[in-house]
């Protein structure tokens, strides 16, 4: 069974603090899919990014990196230079193999950036 | 905004009643799913619907059913309502369900239920 575990469950930092955010999953698939949204007091998900089980290259988005490690079943996730607006709840998510792509999620991980 | 829209954004009613959220996906897409996010159950799928048929099933009761309709707007249909069925319901959507697609799933804002 597809599962994926994020056991930070809150997170305070600092305004402009770095902080990294970790997610491990477990899957039987060799081929899967790995996402990241976040999910604002407001409520909606919002997506940041997709990563295939193929391609470990780090990528980083603005103040967003994140590290994917076959070896390690890890895709962390880093924001450099927090701002409140990052306060969020942030998920991982592990899409389903087969002819689907539903997602299973993580518990999620409270941030909160203090001014 | 990601394109998918849910109706209502809130609503709140009685026990043992029903309700029906309703979803429009993102321009194109043919794949429909239904989450529930509740405190104690986190982001649950519930089905997925791909050009009107059901695709995958998950965690949905007996009492909640959906469907996809011609034009692709889905609805999910809760009824004989609980206190426990209180939770954000996501509608989200993506352009196609092949083997293994590995689609970008993009969510709508949620419709809040409040059973009372």
């Amino acid at each position: 069974a597809q599962k994926v575990t994020q056991a930070q469950t809150e997170i305070s930092v600092v305004e402009k603090e770095d902080v990294t955010l970790d997610c491990v999953y477990e899957t039987r698939d060799t081929t899967y899919y790995l996402f990241w949204y976040k999910q604002p007091p407001s409520g909606e998900l919002v997506f940041l990014i997709r990563r295939n089980s193929f391609d470990e290259q780090n990528e980083i988005s603005g103040r967003y990196s994140w590290n994917f490690q076959k070896s390690t079943s890890s895709f962390n996730f880093t924001i450099t230079a927090s701002q409140v607006v990052d306060s969020a709840v942030y998920f991982c998510a592990l899409s389903d193999p087969g002819a689907n792509s539903k997602l299973t999620f993580g518990k999620g991980i409270t941030l909160s950036v203090r001014p | 905004d990601s394109g998918v829209t849910q109706t209502p954004k809130h609503l709140i009613t009685a026990t043992g009643q029903r309700v029906t959220l309703r979803c429009s996906p993102r321009s194109g897409d043919l794949s429909v799913y239904w989450y529930q996010q509740s405190l104690d159950q986190g982001l649950q799928f519930l089905i997925q619907y791909y050009n009107g048929e059901e695709r995958a099933k998950g965690n949905i009761l007996e009492r909640f059913s959906a469907q996809q309709f011609p034009d692709l707007h889905s609805e999910l249909n809760l009824s004989s309502l609980e206190l426990g069925d209180s939770a954000l319901y996501f509608c989200a959507s993506s352009p196609h369900a092949q083997k293994h697609s590995g689609n970008t799933i993009y969510f709508g804002e949620g419709s809040w239920l409040t059973v009372v």
